[in-house]
């Protein structure tokens, strides 16, 4: 059974520029979530994705942006990245995103911008 | 007060002892409960969920929850070096406005020596 497939697994991106990174989730699971993890922060939500509709959304710039397509494969996007938006971006898929279902990460992006 | 408190490390334990990692957590509303381990310049991989009151067990690892105390642990006997990494706990709420989003502790550093 395949896990959680992040792309690309690095990215280098200048100040001002837009990035997007992509998530395929485990097959079966309709719920894919997105977390910034940086150093001093430690792992943050960013926002969650079931059935091509946002349920929730953490407290984050109107930047980062998402959507889900019908086969449940998500996209983060980051417009005017900033300096502070170096991190590792993860993915957790899960079968319904509801609390009594495990949450399986991918293997993360590792986004610099300099 | 931070919603998920782990006991702050690093936690340095020989070969074969137990390990207990700490978690507490202040929303008495928290549902699920996760253990991940990070090792360095991974992604987080689930190792333990647990959502009901009590033990649970899976192989060398015992996760403890105590919803009354807002209370969970984990317990790994046998430690082995390769256990070294962060264990990060995490807990998920519930209510609509919980749908996928997973609030972390900021980790612990776990140490096995020869």
């Amino acid at each position: 059974k395949a896990g959680v497939t992040q792309t690309p697994r690095y990215l280098i991106k200048t100040r001002g520029q837009q990035v997007t990174l992509s998530c395929s989730p485990i097959s079966g699971h309709r719920s894919v979530s997105w977390y910034q993890q940086t150093p001093g922060q430690g792992l943050q939500f960013l926002f969650e994705y079931f059935s091509e509709t946002q349920r929730n959304k953490g407290n984050f710039p109107g930047r980062f942006s998402g959507r889900q397509f019908s086969n449940s494969r998500s996209e983060m996007n980051v417009s005017t990245l900033e300096l502070g938006d170096s991190a590792l971006y993860l993915c957790a898929s899960s079968r319904t995103g509801t609390p009594r279902t495990e949450a399986f990460f991918g293997q993360g992006t590792r986004l610099t911008v300099v | 007060q931070k919603e998920v408190e782990q006991n702050s490390g690093p936690l340095s334990v020989p070969e074969g002892a137990i390990a207990s990692l700490n978690c507490t957590y202040s929303d008495r509303g928290s549902q699920s409960f996760f253990w991940y381990r990070q090792y360095s310049g991974k992604s987080p991989e689930l190792i333990m969920f647990i959502y009901s009151n009590g033990d649970k067990e899976d192989g060398r690892f015992t996760a403890q929850l105590n919803k009354a105390s807002q209370y969970v642990s984990l317990l790994i006997r046998d430690s082995q070096p390769s256990d070294s990494a962060t264990y990060l706990c995490a807990v998920i709420n519930a209510g609509g406005t919980s749908y996928g989003k997973l609030t972390f502790g900021q980790g612990t550093i776990l140490t096995v020596h020869p």
